[in-house]
């Protein structure tokens, strides 16, 4: 069974600081991982995804992430953090093969503040 | 290009009543899902639709829940006998193909009372 665990149900940084949004994940085998950020009223949508390439993931919104083996996680940054930013984010795994439905993490609600 | 849509946005029943709930995916798009969300269960996997094969409807929570999709394109999902617990915000997804990423709609906020 595939699983993700959230660190920081809330998080809460300074216009401008650095954002970082932590997710360790389990999987028996290698892992699609993913994360998605949601807006008040609105869907889902994709910021990035980890597909097994390049370990260090490049998303929309100047967001990133690093896939660690060795540490099962796939923590989200970005350098500085804009009020526009303020959502919550929810890291998943899956996506492939028989376990291609997605399995979410809890969710981290974002504030940026002034 | 259009993204996914469902409908209704919001609908409200009494307990005891059937709901449908509809989702029009990407065009193109071969694989479908839908989730819940709800406060005290988070995001949950309901059902996978790919293709013609089998959906995988390892995810729904009772035999009051079903979902058809016609003619690989438009999902319906059916709630039975609605219960206070059904109560949450369900969200429909679609994917280019079985490992890619997923597209999500809107999703449709149902409350029981």
């Amino acid at each position: 069974a595939q699983s993700v665990t959230q660190l920081g149900s809330h998080v809460s940084v300074s216009e401008g600081a650095l954002v970082l949004l932590r997710c360790n994940y389990s999987s028996s085998v290698p892992p699609y991982l993913f994360w998605y950020v949601q807006y008040p009223n609105q869907g889902l949508q994709l910021l990035l995804k980890y597909t097994s390439a390049a370990t260090l993931v490049k998303g929309i919104n100047g967001f990133e992430a690093e896939f660690k083996k060795s540490e099962t996680s796939f923590h989200l940054t970005k350098p500085s953090a804009h009020m526009s930013d303020a959502a919550e984010y929810f890291c998943a795994v899956g996506g492939t093969g028989t376990a291609s439905k997605l399995t979410f993490g809890t969710g981290t609600r974002l504030q940026v503040t002034l | 290009g259009a993204g996914v849509s469902q409908s209704p946005s919001n609908k409200v029943t009494e307990k005891g009543k059937d709901v449908e709930l509809r989702c029009d995916p990407i065009s193109g798009h071969t694989a479908l899902y839908w989730y819940r969300q709800s406060l005290g269960q988070g995001l949950e996997f309901l059902i996978y639709f790919q293709g013609n094969s089998a959906p995988d409807k390892s995810g729904l929570p009772s035999d009051r829940f079903s979902a058809e999709r016609t003619g690989g394109s438009v999902s319906t999902l059916t709630i039975q006998r609605t219960q206070q617990e059904d109560s949450a915000v369900y969200l429909c997804a679609s994917s280019p193909r079985r490992d890619g990423e997923q597209y999500f709609g809107p999703g449709t906020r149902l409350t029981v009372t």
